[in-house]
């Protein structure tokens, strides 16, 4: 039972085009959290979704940043025009429906590491 | 909102116990968590504890919590260069969410 997968592990952006990360949740897991980690910070919650359905963006950027998990294939975050600023980590981690954080923790993939140039 | 604060750096010798504290701010936070990230990886969880209780051991891990100084730790006992790495503090209330520290630095020299 493979775990929660990211892809790419690194990616490379010039200012100004778009980047897009994957996030296939564990088998059985309808949710995906998005987090993103800036350089020497913890991790910040952008965003929580269920198939179709996004439950809580309060921490994504209001302009630019989008997410989306569709029916069949993995959760996409997609950055526009990407700026220097959105250099970090990104990671996801993914739940059965019933799951809570305040169950035992979430699992979280090995992180995409985005990086402006 | 939760704000939750770690320092930043510790060196200890191998063998010798590692002691990483951690504050939160919002006393709802019921439950309380430490992740481990190994340098270019994702993050592990290593131990959990709910707020109703003070101590948890888990094998060399003893996490204290003191819920009236909203302070909690996590002890390394023997520790081991493997256990460098970065170990964040997470805590959640009844959201979904997750509000971690900024990590602390565990350097383990030989």
């Amino acid at each position: 039972n493979a775990g929660v997968m990211q892809n790419p592990r690194h990616l490379v952006r010039r200012r100004g085009q778009e980047a897009r990360l994957r996030c296939s949740p564990m088998k059985g897991h309808s949710h995906v959290y998005w987090y993103r980690q800036l350089p020497e910070e913890g991790l910040k919650f952008m965003v929580y979704l269920q198939k179709e359905n996004i439950i809580d963006e309060s921490g994504m950027p209001k302009e630019r940043f989008s997410a989306e998990f569709p029916k069949e294939g993995p959760s996409i975050l997609r950055i526009q025009q990407v700026v220097r600023g959105d250099s970090a980590a990104y990671f996801c981690a993914s739940s059965p429906p019933l799951y809570r954080a305040s169950d035992y923790g979430y699992t979280f993939g090995s992180g995409t590491r985005l990086t402006v140039v | 909102g939760e704000d939750v604060e770690q320092s930043l750096f510790l060196s200890v010798r191998e063998g010798d116990s590692s002691v990483i504290n951690c504050t939160y701010t919002d006393s709802s936070s019921t439950y309380l968590y430490w992740y481990k990230q190994e340098p270019g990886a994702g993050l592990q969880l290593l131990t959990y504890i709910f707020s109703n209780m003070d101590m948890k051991q888990d094998q060399r891990l003893t996490v204290l919590l003191n819920k009236k100084d909203k302070h909690l730790s996590l002890r390394i006992a023997d520790t081991q260069t493997g256990d460098s790495a970065i170990y964040f503090c997470a805590a959640a209330g009844s959201a979904r969410q997750l509000t971690f520290g900024s990590g602390t630095q565990l350097t383990v020299l030989p």
